[in-house]
């Protein structure tokens, strides 16, 4: 069964500090694998997708994120937080194959990151 | 290019009544999903619309029903509301042709509804 998993509820970083959001997947395939934030009372925003080819993805907003086959991990990755950048994160995956769950996504739980000045 | 557009954005309902949201996708795109996001829960699909058919359902009971038509417009349907849905319900849109790595879903701000 598709599923993803966000181990982390809350992440706290300083302003100006790398920033890792954490995100592990299972399906049956090739993952599509995607990234969206959600600011509060707003939807959910497209930040970065991975299909295939290169393991490192670039997105909005400066951020970026790494595909581990072998980990089945899809971390989500800033090099320098800003406080602006505090809000929950969604990992999501999306199979490969056009089975019966052609174009659903599974969201794995949200993650909160909080940076602090 | 407008977003995709949900209303209304807040509804206050009781016990028992029914409820009707509405989302406007992207010009263009032909598929529409509804989720159900909740603080204990987080994000549940509900299920996906492509050219006025349901192609797509998760797990939730038949109180939820919703609708496309022919402009790709959506409606969710909730009967005999309960306590527990109460949450933020969002509308995705996508052009949902046949490239899914390759197709996005972007969503609208929500609607938030409160059941007393």
């Amino acid at each position: 069964a598709q599923s993803v998993a966000q181990p982390e509820d809350q992440v706290n970083v300083a302003e100006g500090n790398p920033l890792t959001v954490k995100c592990t997947y299972s399906v049956s395939g090739n993952p599509y694998l995607f990234w969206y934030v959600q600011y509060p009372n707003r939807g959910l925003q497209f930040l970065l997708k991975y299909i295939t080819g290169d393991n490192l993805v670039k997105g909005s907003y400066g951020f970026e994120a790494e595909f581990n086959k072998s980990q089945t991990s899809f971390h989500l990755k800033k090099p320098s937080a800003l406080v602006s950048d505090s809000a929950l994160y969604f990992c999501a995956v999306r199979d490969s194959v056009q089975r019966d769950n052609f174009n659903k996504f599974y969201f794995g739980s949200g993650t909160k990151l909080n940076v602090k000045p | 290019k407008a977003g995709v557009t949900q209303t209304p954005r807040y509804l206050i309902k009781t016990r028992g009544q029914q409820v009707t949201l509405s989302c406007s996708p992207i010009s263009g795109h032909r598929s529409v999903s509804w989720y159900q996001q909740t603080p204990g829960q987080g994000l549940q699909f509900l299920f996906e619309y492509f050219s006025e058919t349901q192609r797509n359902k998760g797990n939730f009971p038949g109180r939820f029903s919703g609708r496309q038509f022919s402009n790709s417009r959506s409606e969710m349907n909730v009967s005999t509301l309960e306590l527990g849905d109460s949450a933020l319900y969002l509308c995705a849109s996508s052009l949902a042709g046949f490239d899914p790595g390759r197709d996005i879903q972007y969503f609208g701000a929500g609607t938030r509804l409160s059941v007393l």
